[in-house]
């Protein structure tokens, strides 16, 4: 029953490096989500896709790109790493965007040095 | 713009009392409303889905409220257990975002 599922777990990046994010899904949902979560700060959306073959930008995507392979997963790119890029990235998926429960991975804590 | 907000940040509370969490929105037009449990260095747990057309959804010792004309929604949790402690977040979908909460870290003492 594994739902969704982020990889890695834990990243230490150096400035100007480049790393993805993974995340699949086996619960068949349209939407899926990457946020990032500051100490203090709620969660901030990335990126979405609403569909498959769709993305979207959320409310802070400067830095980061998306790929919505097939329908499962869900991936997230840092072409150039910056220490502000430090914190916890939480993948999601629910059926449809905006108005269905939504599903959460483990998060990737990542570290930009 | 849509803001969320939870007060308090902190709550510290023996085993067995009944508490309240709160949850506030600036805009009513939500399509629905979610709180979430967070463990240290672990993902998000979803708790309750309030659809805008409920007043209320109840989970075990869990109840969450959401009046939408005044902002509001609060979780409460019966019986509080030191396995309670977490982080709660609420979530507001509005304008096909999830928009979120800072979050309240609960402790209950044993």
């Amino acid at each position: 029953n594994a739902g969704v599922t982020q990889t890695p777990k834990f990243q230490v990046l150096k400035t100007g490096q480049s790393m993805t994010l993974q995340c699949a899904q086996d619960m068949n949902h349209n939407s899926m989500y990457w946020y990032r979560q500051d100490p203090g700060m709620g969660l901030r959306l990335i990126y979405y896709s609403a569909s498959e073959g769709t993305t979207d930008k959320g409310e802070v995507p400067n830095g980061y790109n998306v790929s919505r392979l097939n329908k499962r997963e869900f991936s997230l790119r840092l072409e150039s790493a910056a220490p502000s890029q430090t914190s916890v990235y939480f993948c999601a998926s629910s059926e449809a965007t905006g108005r269905t429960e939504a599903f959460f991975g483990q998060g990737t804590r990542l570290t930009v040095v | 713009k849509q803001e969320v907000t939870q007060i308090p940040a902190a709550l510290s509370v023996p085993e067995g009392e009944n508490l309240v969490l709160n949850c506030s929105f600036t805009d009513s037009a939500i399509y629905n409303l979610q709180w979430f449990r967070q463990d240290p260095g672990k993902g998000l747990t979803s708790l309750l889905l309030i659809q805008s057309s409920q007043r209320e959804q109840t989970s075990g010792r869990l109840n969450a409220s959401l009046d939408k004309s005044s902002g509001r929604s609060t979780l409460y949790i019966a019986a509080s257990q030191p396995g309670d402690s977490a982080t709660y977040l609420c979530a507001v979908y509005s304008n096909y975002q999830l928009i979120w909460g800072a979050g309240t870290k609960l402790i209950i003492k044993p």
